[in-house]
Formats: structure tokens, sequence, C-alpha cells
């Protein structure tokens, strides 16, 4: 199977723009999971989607929002860019049957805001 | 509070030498445990999970849940390991939501 996808790799916007991020989980998998990496904070949770569903959300602003689409592909959007959101922004997918099944992760998309 | 801990940032060990790698949580629950790693320019992967209780590339991993800890264990260590480990924890009623520690770099010189 495919592994999970992210496009695009690479971001560069300046602050108050807006930004997409693109998901394509593994086949067959209904959930997704949006996680931030940076130096300072880590791994942290934004928010897991399930049958186009949000069924979970971290602490993050409300300029941090996600969807879900019917082939479980996920976007999620960061408005009002930020210098501090510059981060490495992950996806997982699993399959969504048991919260506690394995997230599967994609490359991630790396976002520069200037 | 959730939380997961990994007191070291980085490990050093000659090849060959015994691995620990730390990780303690707090958890009011049952919670699911995970070790990640991620090799260099590689995407995060999934080593191994409390449940299974496997052998992956000769580590293991017991949960102490007296003592709250998931610690990372390879007997003779390889340079091949040198990377970055997270653990993880995943609770009963957060779907989707794996919390992690910081992460402990492992450095295997020759």
């Amino acid at each position: 199977k495919a592994g999970v996808t992210q496009t695009p790799r690479y971001l560069i916007k300046t602050r108050g723009q807006q930004v997409t991020l693109s998901c394509s989980p593994i086949s067959g998998h209904r959930s997704v999971s949006w996680y931030q990496q940076t130096p300072g904070q880590g791994l942290q949770f934004l928010f897991e989607y399930f049958s186009e569903t949000q069924r979970n959300k971290g602490n993050f602003p409300g300029r941090f929002s996600g969807r879900q689409f019917s082939n479980s592909r996920s976007e999620m959007n960061v408005s009002t860019l930020e210098l501090g959101d510059s981060a490495l922004y992950l996806c997982a997918s699993s399959s969504g049957l048991n919260p506690r099944d394995t997230q599967y992760f994609g490359p991630g998309t790396r976002l520069t805001v200037l | 509070a959730q939380r997961v801990t990994q007191p070291e940032k980085l490990l050093s060990v000659f090849k060959g030498a015994p691995v620990e790698l730390k990780c303690n949580y707090s958890y009011s629950g049952s919670p699911e445990l995970f070790w990640y790693v991620q090799y260099s320019r590689q995407r995060l992967q999934l080593l191994l999970r409390h449940i299974s209780r496997e052998s992956i590339k000769g580590f293991t991993a017991d949960l102490n849940k007296g003592e709250t800890s998931f610690h990372l264990k390879k007997p003779f260590a390889q340079e091949e390991d040198s990377a970055m480990y997270y653990c993880a924890l995943i609770g009963a009623s957060n779907t989707g939501k794996l919390i992690f520690g910081q992460g402990t770099t492992l450095q295997v010189k020759p």
C-alpha cells in the first residue's frame, strides 16, 4: 500500500496570509490526525477527523481549522499566519475504528512564515 | 494532566553497548504506549507498541504501571540505530490524539 502523502512539501508565506495543506491517507484508512512539530514545543496534536467529522481537537487557536472529504483526504487551513506558525506539519492516518489504532505518518509539510 | 516525559535529550553509546531510552508518563487511566522512531531524512514510523509485546529490530519495551514507565531497551546497539526516538501515549477517550514526549536522540558511535 502507498503510504501517507502530504502536499506541498515546502511552503513559504508571509505574515497575515493563509495557507492550506493537504493529506492523503493510506487507502482504506478513515481517520486523519494533524500535528505541529516545532523545536521548542515538540509534537503537538491539532485535530483528528473521521468520516468527515472532527472527533477530537487540540489546544490551538481558531485560526487553525481542518476538514475531511468523503474519500478521507484531509486539508488543514491556517489563516492570518503568524511567525510562530513556522513548523513542520505532520498528518497521520489510521483505520479509525479503534481509538488506539496505530497512526502512520506522512513526510510532513515544512511551513516557513516570514 | 496527560504527559509523557523523556528525560534525556541525547543518549550517546558505543556500538555493542546496551541501550535504555527512558520514558515516563502521567495519565489517569489505561493508556496505550508507543515508541516511534525517526531516522535521518525519513518520516516518523512506529517502532513498537506495548500491547503487541513484540521485539522490533532487537528493541523491547515493558510497560510498568507502578512506575508509570515504558522504557525502550536494546542489549547491543548498532550504528544504524542512531535516530530520534519518541515515546507517545494515547488515552481511551482521546481518539486520534497521540501525546508525545520531547524525544531522545540516540547516537551510536563506532
